[in-house]
């Protein structure tokens, strides 16, 4: 299995613009997870889903950002309308046993 | 979820044994210690976890002190490909529950 995957590695988009992060988790996998890194604040916990199902979005911090799953090999992060302050390393992972495994991320730069 | 301490960096020759500690006195008899890594702008790495004995695996091992308030992390051999932050996370459930912290910073030093 060539492991999570995300795209874009690096996305540069313009303050107001919408942006879509992807992510395709781990075949069998039936648990994801999108997280958000910063210097400030670490990884935070934005959202998980299990079966597809979002389970706890309390991370989320506004409704800018949205999250879906439409089916088991594929989830997407949503931010509209982007703000500089969203730039940040965007990680999603899956998971099927208990520890999780990684992406690589997305690193978002909001101008 | 109980909370953990780590001391923020620790330096470590190659070639040698890293032990990187973490206190979680307030953890509870149903949570396990997870361990991950995070090496310079990838994501974190799984690493091990247990309960309350003992754990290895072919990465590390792990070191949980009989009234499982701290705990031990031992790279026995450390290389510079290990140069990462550690980061020691108490969790009941696992993945969907993990709270990073800050975590170690570890320097192997040629």
């Amino acid at each position: 299995d060539a492991g999570v995957i995300q795209s874009p590695r690096h996305e540069v988009t313009e303050m107001g613009q919408e942006v879509t992060l992807r992510c395709k988790p781990i075949s069998g996998h039936d648990y994801l997870f999108w997280y958000r890194q910063t210097m400030m604040r670490g990884l935070e916990l934005l959202i998980y889903f299990n079966n597809n199902v979002p389970i706890d979005d309390s991370g989320m911090p506004e409704d800018r950002f949205s999250a879906k799953m439409p089916n088991a090999s594929f989830s997407t992060l949503k931010i509209q309308p982007s703000e500089p302050r969203d730039s940040a390393v965007y990680f999603c992972a899956s998971s099927l046993t208990g520890y999780a495994f990684f992406g690589q991320g997305t690193r978002l730069t909001v101008v | 979820d109980a909370k953990t301490t780590q001391p923020p960096s620790m330096d470590c020759a190659e070639g040698r044994a890293a032990n990187l500690p973490c206190n979680h006195s307030t953890i509870s008899g149903n949570e396990y210690v997870y361990w991950y890594r995070q090496i310079h702008s990838q994501g974190p790495q799984y690493i091990i976890h247990g309960l309350k004995n003992n754990e290895t695996n072919e990465m590390a091992s792990l070191i949980i002190t009989e009234d499982r308030k701290s705990s031990t992390l031992i790279l026995p051999h450390a290389t510079l490909r290990d140069t990462a932050v550690y980061y020691c996370i108490v969790s009941r459930t696992g993945a969907n529950n993990l709270f990073f912290g800050t975590g170690t910073r570890l320097t192997v030093i040629p």
